[in-house]
């Protein structure tokens, strides 16, 4: 099955610095791969996603590259704020089955 | 429009109990997934539903552990003699279909605490 390994596990930035959370995958067949944020004790929430058929994608502070070859993915957040502050998820999936990596807790001290 | 919701949010059972958790999933969404997430890590895949089918059960523990959707809308997942290893929580998530690509959307989840 998919294995889905993310680095690093903390992680802990300056305000207004950028911070770069990388995940490899396994499968090749995967297709989809969604970065989640978790706040304690709350739900995981979609900050940004890709599809295996494009190699980056920005969404305000918010970037994502894929190396498909390589089967690595990054997340990419610049002038980061203390809000931003909380565990980060990657994930694998292919149409059906999501593997998650066991996540990145970022801390951005103001 | 409404979101998905799970109740209980919280549950403490005696080891041995049987348990069900409940998933209302954003309506019209075919899709709906089972997940389980122990404390510090990273969800884990249980099982997924296609409307009424359960198409992949592959995550699922234990044959302690049971989900249906009976009319593809709501979902049970049904934990038998629950032991103390089934503590964590269990979320649930659903998606439109699309040809590729499934964005999931999260419920609130449901915290189970098996003493």
């Amino acid at each position: 099955g998919e294995n889905v390994e993310q680095h690093p596990s903390t992680l802990s930035v300056q305000e207004g610095d950028s911070a770069v959370i990388k995940c490899t995958y396994s499968d090749s067949a995967s297709n989809y791969f969604p970065w989640y944020k978790q706040e304690l004790g709350k739900r995981p929430q979609l900050i940004i996603d890709i599809r295996s058929n494009v190699g980056e994608k920005k969404d305000q502070r918010i970037a994502v590259t894929l190396n498909k070859t390589a089967k690595h993915f990054s997340l990419h957040i610049t002038e980061t704020q203390p809000e931003d502050s909380a565990v980060y998820f990657c994930a694998a999936s292919i149409t059906g089955k999501s593997t998650f990596g066991d996540g990145t807790t970022l801390t951005v001290k103001p | 429009g409404a979101g998905v919701s799970q109740s209980p949010r919280y549950k403490v059972a005696k080891r041995g109990q049987d348990v069900a958790l409940r998933c209302d999933p954003i309506s019209g969404h075919v899709s709906l997934f089972w997940y389980q997430q122990a404390l510090g890590q990273g969800p884990e895949f249980l099982t997924y539903f296609q409307n009424e089918a359960q198409l992949d059960k592959s995550g699922l523990p234990s044959d302690r552990f049971f989900a249906e959707r009976p009319e593809g809308s709501v979902s049970t997942l049904k934990i038998q003699r629950t032991q103390q290893e089934d503590s964590a929580v269990y979320l649930c998530a659903s998606s439109p279909q699309r040809e590729w690509g499934d964005t999931q959307y999260f419920g609130p989840g449901t915290r189970l605490t098996v003493l």
